[in-house]
């Protein structure tokens, strides 16, 4: 079926550092990708999107990739700090009624 | 800015009861999505409305039904509850017309005992 998962479950980086979470997806029809961060018992946060028609997008301190060629999707976080731990979950949709299905989380640690 | 406002936040019932959760999406939003989160678990895509129309649906039980109203905001109805109901619900808005960016609420967290 539909499907989005992540590589790595848990991912522990050095406070300063970039981090890079990776996501593959199932649904090459999928035309739009969000990056979630989610904090316990908190709602998903919006973080990032990006369409297909793109490659690659920045934001503040984040970017996203979309490789469709190989249907993977990565964030990437730079100057990783404390306030960045949390589960982070890629998400895809196909058109704009699409249901927008997660992928499994990753857990990201930043150490102090 | 206003965001996506969930109620209740926290909601404890029994075994074969009835619950109803309230979604209200952010101004100006069409399109409103629902999503059951187990622990440790991904958002599970329940079910999601475009103009008041359900637009898809996703592994949503028969005991439960959803519908949107003309102010746009939404209700989740569960009935015959179970233990494995036990959840936190997600509600999210998208803006008019586009279905991107979709913003989730704060959640329920429903106890099913």
């Amino acid at each position: 079926g539909e499907s989005v998962g992540l590589h790595l479950p848990t991912l522990s980086v050095q406070e300063g550092d970039n981090s890079i979470i990776n996501c593959a997806y199932s649904n090459s029809a999928s035309d739009y990708f969000i990056w979630y961060k989610q904090e316990s018992g908190k709602g998903p946060q919006f973080i990032i999107d990006i369409r297909s028609n793109m490659d690659k997008r920045q934001g503040q301190r984040v970017t996203v990739l979309l490789n469709k060629t190989v249907k993977h999707l990565s964030l990437q976080i730079a100057a990783t700090q404390p306030g960045d731990s949390a589960v982070y979950f890629c998400a895809e949709k196909k058109g704009n009624t699409g249901k927008l299905i997660f992928g499994q989380g990753t857990t990201l640690q930043v150490k102090p | 800015a206003a965001g996506v406002i969930q109620s209740p936040r926290h909601l404890i019932k029994e075994k074969r009861e009835t619950a109803t959760l309230k979604c209200y999406p952010i101004p100006r939003h069409d399109t409103v999505y629902w999503y059951q989160q187990g622990p440790g678990q991904d958002p599970q895509f329940l079910i999601s409305f475009y103009e008041k129309m359900q637009s898809d649906k996703g592994s949503i039980p028969d005991r439960f039904s959803a519908q949107q109203f003309s102010d746009y905001h939404s209700e989740l109805n569960m009935s015959s509850l179970e233990l494995g109901d036990s959840a936190l619900y997600f509600c999210a808005s998208s803006p008019l017309g586009t279905g991107r960016e979709a913003f989730f609420g704060q959640g329920t967290r429903l106890t099913v005992v």
